[in-house]
């Protein structure tokens, strides 16, 4: 079945530093993509998504492009804030049997500190 | 604003306990979503529902069962809680047919401890 890689965590980073998070995924055809956050103490939300192959999702600074080449919707931004502390998760879309569900990484703890 | 509420943000039961969760939506979303929490795992489907008494398993359906009786409810349960159950549980929702598009709207979680 489909799957998704993200980079192991937690990435600890100070604040204002460049961030990258990995996400690779293997599927039949061409999902859409998404990126969900994870803050303290709530539930998940979308932060980005991303269609089709060369789409550019971005939100609050964050950014993502589905690059179909290599399989990958990384994570970026360029000037992290202590408010970006949070779960990350990579996520793709699946459709089979007449039902849909995303299948979502594993995961990536970010804290930003001061 | 669109909302997916969960009945328990913490919940301590023994093993051997029926144990009942609790998610309501108000956006009219036809597909409902449990999923279970766990460092180093992520997010793993329990089961999920595409409509008023249909449910289809997930990933990880085992110790499970849930009920759909009305659109807006979906129940977990945990017909005799074990310690291997201790988790945070996630309700998710999301329209039917929006294809690809469809963004899935998440709860707050409960996290259990079974004891």
């Amino acid at each position: 079945g489909d799957s998704v890689t993200q980079m192991e965590g937690p990435v600890t980073l100070s604040e204002e530093a460049f961030l990258t998070i990995n996400c690779t995924y293997t599927a039949t055809g061409y999902p859409s993509l998404f990126w969900y956050v994870q803050y303290p103490g709530e539930g998940l939300q979308l932060l980005l998504k991303a269609t089709k192959a060369d789409d550019k999702g971005s939100n609050k600074g964050f950014e993502a492009t589905y690059r179909k080449e290599t399989t990958s919707f990384h994570l970026e931004k360029g000037s992290v804030q202590v408010s970006d502390s949070a779960v990350y998760f990579c996520a793709l879309y699946e459709w089979g049997g007449g039902s849909e569900k995303l299948v979502f990484g594993k995961g990536t703890k970010l804290t930003v500190n001061p | 604003d669109v909302k997916v509420t969960q009945s328990s943000r913490y919940l301590v039961k023994r093993t051997g306990e029926k144990v009942f969760l609790e998610c309501v939506q108000d956006m009219d979303h036809e597909n409902m979503f449990w999923y279970r929490q766990d460092p180093g795992l992520g997010l793993r489907l329990i089961y999920f529902s595409y409509d008023v008494k249909m449910k289809e398993k997930g990933d990880i359906p085992e110790g499970y069962s849930v009920s759909r009786e009305k659109k807006e409810r979906f129940s977990l349960i945990l017909e005799s809680a074990s310690t291997n159950q201790t988790s945070m549980y996630l309700c998710a929702s999301s329209l039917l047919g929006g294809g690809s598009y469809n963004e899935q709207f998440f709860g707050p979680g409960t996290r259990l401890t079974v004891l």
